[in-house]
């Protein structure tokens, strides 16, 4: 079946530590985006890629780093440099003028 | 900035009860505004709008879209526990651009419970 998957969907971090979460998708989708999703608040865009080796920050891109080496893969480093990086994120592709699909989620606490 | 503001923030309704939840939105260069349904991880997709007063349906579900006013309802007749979720609605805005992706801008969701 064709979809997102995001991995861990669980992780917890010491301070000071950087950490990647995956995001995968076979669904031949060009664009690809990371969210952030606090409680009580709507999705914030931390960056987003149209194409393969492209990406632009969004909202909340401080503290963040990502690659698109490959078209199905986009992976979100959570820097040190995030003063508050317990969040759920979460990844999301497009196609064109479709609706955007979402992956279920990685929770990140730091301990 | 673009803005997205939903309202009520939270419902609890009874079962069979008819809800409407609003959306309003200020974006530049409006594409889009879509709704989601948010139960425990992924949002998943319920409608997509582009153009003023046509309404959307699906099932006990419809949405429309206001653009002079720059804003949507999302209504649902006979409400079931099943409906108990976050609702989001997001507005993809910006000039169309070769080779750039859109971005969505979400508003901070209404959170419907219904009870038995």
């Amino acid at each position: 079946d064709g979809g997102i998957t995001q991995s861990p969907k669980y992780l917890f971090r010491k301070e000071g530590q950087n950490v990647t979460l995956s995001c995968e998708q076979n669904l031949n989708h060009d664009a690809m985006y990371w969210y952030r999703q606090d409680p009580g608040q709507g999705l914030r865009l931390i960056y987003y890629s149209q194409i393969v080796n492209d990406f632009q920050k969004g909202d909340i891109a401080e503290g963040y780093s990502v690659s698109r080496e490959k078209k199905e893969s986009f992976p979100l480093t959570v820097t040190s440099a995030q003063k508050n990086p317990t969040a759920f994120y979460l990844c999301a592709s497009r196609l064109g003028a479709d609706g955007y699909t979402f992956g279920s989620g990685t929770r990140l606490t730091v301990v | 900035e673009d803005k997205v503001v939903q309202s009520p923030l939270s419902l609890v309704v009874h079962e069979g009860d008819t809800v409407t939840l609003n959306c309003s939105y200020e974006v530049t260069n409006f594409r889009s505004l879509l709704w989601y349904k948010q139960e425990k991880k992924a949002p998943t997709f319920l409608f997509m709008l582009t153009s003023s007063g046509i309404e959307k349906k699906s099932g006990r579900l419809s949405s429309i879209l206001d653009k002079k006013e720059l804003f949507s309802i999302l209504n649902i007749t006979a409400t079931q526990t099943g409906d108990s979720a976050v609702y989001l609605c997001a507005v993809e805005a910006g000039l169309f651009k070769a080779g750039t992706a859109s971005k969505l801008t979400f508003g901070t969701g209404t959170r419907l419970q219904v009870t038995l």
